[in-house]
């Protein structure tokens, strides 16, 4: 199965300040990589897909970037809405996997 | 517009089994796979399996981790999902989620049905 070893598990930060997350593919999976939010009690919500390519609706502050095996998913500048629980997942073969996911704290 | 709702919440002995309905509204059912997707207390995300809806397949991809306990199904008559987990243990409680998918990221999810597996 392909793993995804997301990073960090936790992140602590401030209202205004720049966050990635990085998302490392066991194999070459393309671009095929989405990004997701959670936050607690509720569904994920898509952000991001096909590594890069922002969902409808998702405010510009959430980029990803990447291909191949290494990918970012970043925040321009951190809203206090934005803390959440941050998944990426790979669909590029079966079995579907989703990274440990990094849970996002303001400071 | 797109909504997948599920059914309620569910409390099931061990060893019992338990199925979880997804009906699908604002979209052809039958065009998206069906992908299911659960989360145990405090856990992250884990894939289960998908199921394709087309009235000529029903094909199923499941996990190795769940062959031989869950069972994907479809009515395309009413637009709705199925999700059947066999000999349920302790650690099967978690919140189940259906998720549509649209080139392979799911754009769309049920709200979660937690199933709680107590003696």
């Amino acid at each position: 199965d392909m793993q995804m070893t997301q990073s960090p598990s936790s992140l602590s930060a401030s209202v205004g300040d720049r966050v990635n997350i990085t998302c490392q593919a066991s194999q070459d999976i393309s671009h095929y990589l989405s990004w997701y939010q959670q936050k607690p009690g509720k569904a994920p919500k898509l952000l991001i897909y096909d590594a890069s390519n922002l969902e409808t609706g998702v405010p510009s502050r959430f980029s990803g970037s990447g291909s191949g095996t290494d990918f970012t998913f970043t925040i321009s500048s951190l809203q206090p809405e934005d803390i959440a629980t941050y998944y990426c997942q790979q669909y590029n073969s079966l079995p579907r996997t989703f990274g440990q996911g990094t849970k996002l704290e303001i400071k | 517009q797109v909504q997948l709702v599920q059914s309620g919440a569910e409390v099931k002995k061990p060893g019992a089994s338990v199925r979880v309905s997804c009906k699908a509204f604002g979209y052809t059912f039958t065009a998206y796979y069906m992908h299911w997707v659960r989360q145990a207390p405090g856990q992250g995300l884990e894939w289960m399996g998908r199921i394709n809806p087309n009235p000529n397949s029903g094909g199923t991809n499941y996990a190795q981790k769940f062959q031989g306990r869950v069972t994907m199904t479809r009515d395309t008559s009413i637009s709705t999902a199925y999700m059947e987990l066999n000999s349920l243990r302790s650690d099967d409680t978690a919140v189940y989620y259906c998720a549509r998918a649209s080139s392979g990221s799911y754009n769309y999810w049920g709200q979660g049905t937690l199933v709680t597996v107590s003696s």
